[in-house]
C-alpha cells in the first residue's frame, strides 16, 4: 500500500517569514514519483514540482525549494519570504511506477500568510 | 495552450436525480483522469482513460457512476440516483504520454451539492 502523510493541517505565518511544509510518504516500490500541488480558494490544483525517486538532488525555484530525502521518506517544501498570495492548501502526492497513473494525495496543509 | 476545462463549475441537485459533468483536457493529451475531493481531504482517484479506453477504475466508483471518453477527447462523468454522500468536488486532469515522467494537470473542478 502507498500512503502520503502531511501532519500539519494548518500553518499560519506573517508575511516575509519562511515556512516549511512537511510530507512523509510510504511505498515499497523502488521507483516512484513525488509531486506538490497548490490549491488556491478557486479550487484548481496547480502543479508545482515533480521529483523522481532516483534523483535526490534538491531543487530551488525562486522562493520555492524542495528537500527530498529517501532515507527518511520525506519530501518537504519550503517557501522563503512568504507572501499573502502564497495562502492556499498545498498537497503532496505520490505515484508508484507499478500503480498505473493514479496519484495518491496527502490530506493537505492549509497555509495562511497574514500581512 | 488552454488548460483543462470542466463544466459546469457548480451543480446543485436533489437526491435521486442524475447528473453529468464534462471535462475537456489539454489538447493532444491522451490521458484523462477523474478524482473526487471532499471537504478537508486530498483528491481521491476515481478512474482514468488512455485515449478512449478506460484502463483503471477505483473501488470508489460504484455502479451508480459511469465515465466515458467516446472519441478520446472530452470525457463525461455521470452519477445516477445521486445521494447526499456524493456531494464533493469532482476534478478532472490530463497528461501527455511521456510516461513515466508524466505530470497531471488539473481543471477547476465541478462542485456538486446533493440536497
Amino acid at each position: 500500500a502507498q500512503k502520503v502523510t502531511q501532519a500539519q493541517t494548518e500553518i499560519s505565518v506573517v508575511e516575509k517569514e519562511d515556512v516549511t511544509l512537511d510530507c512523509v510518504y510510504e511505498t515499497r516500490d523502488t521507483t516512484y514519483y513525488l509531486f506538490w500541488y497548490k490549491q488556491p480558494p478557486s479550487g484548481e490544483l496547480v502543479f508545482l514540482i515533480r521529483r523522481n525517486s532516483f534523483d535526490e538532488q534538491n531543487e530551488i525555484s525562486g522562493r520555492y525549494s524542495w528537500n527530498f530525502q529517501k532515507s527518511t521518506s520525506s519530501f518537504n517544501f519550503t517557501i522563503t519570504a512568504s507572501q499573502v498570495v502564497d495562502s492556499a492548501v498545498y498537497f503532496c502526492a505520490l505515484r508508484k511506477e507499478t500503480s498505473g497513473s493514479r496519484l495518491t494525495f496527502g490530506e493537505g496543509t492549509q497555509l495562511t500568510v497574514n500581512p | 495552450d488552454t488548460g483543462v476545462s470542466q463544466n459546469p463549475r457548480h451543480k446543485i441537485t436533489k437526491r435521486g436525480q442524475n447528473v453529468t459533468f464534462r471535462c475537456d483536457p489539454i489538447s493532444e493529451h491522451n490521458r484523462l483522469y477523474w478524482y473526487r475531493q471532499t471537504l478537508g481531504q486530498g483528491p481521491e482517484f476515481l478512474t482514468y482513460f488512455q485515449n478512449e479506453a478506460q484502463l483503471e477504475k477505483s473501488r470508489l466508483l460504484s455502479d451508480r457512476f459511469s465515465a466515458e471518453r467516446p472519441k478520446g477527447s472530452f470525457s463525461t462523468l455521470e452519477i445516477q440516483r445521486t445521494e447526499q454522500g456524493d456531494s464533493a468536488m469532482y476534478l478532472c486532469a490530463s497528461s501527455a504520454r511521456d510516461y513515466p515522467q508524466e505530470t497531471q494537470y488539473f481543471g477547476p473542478g465541478t462542485r456538486l451539492l446533493v440536497l
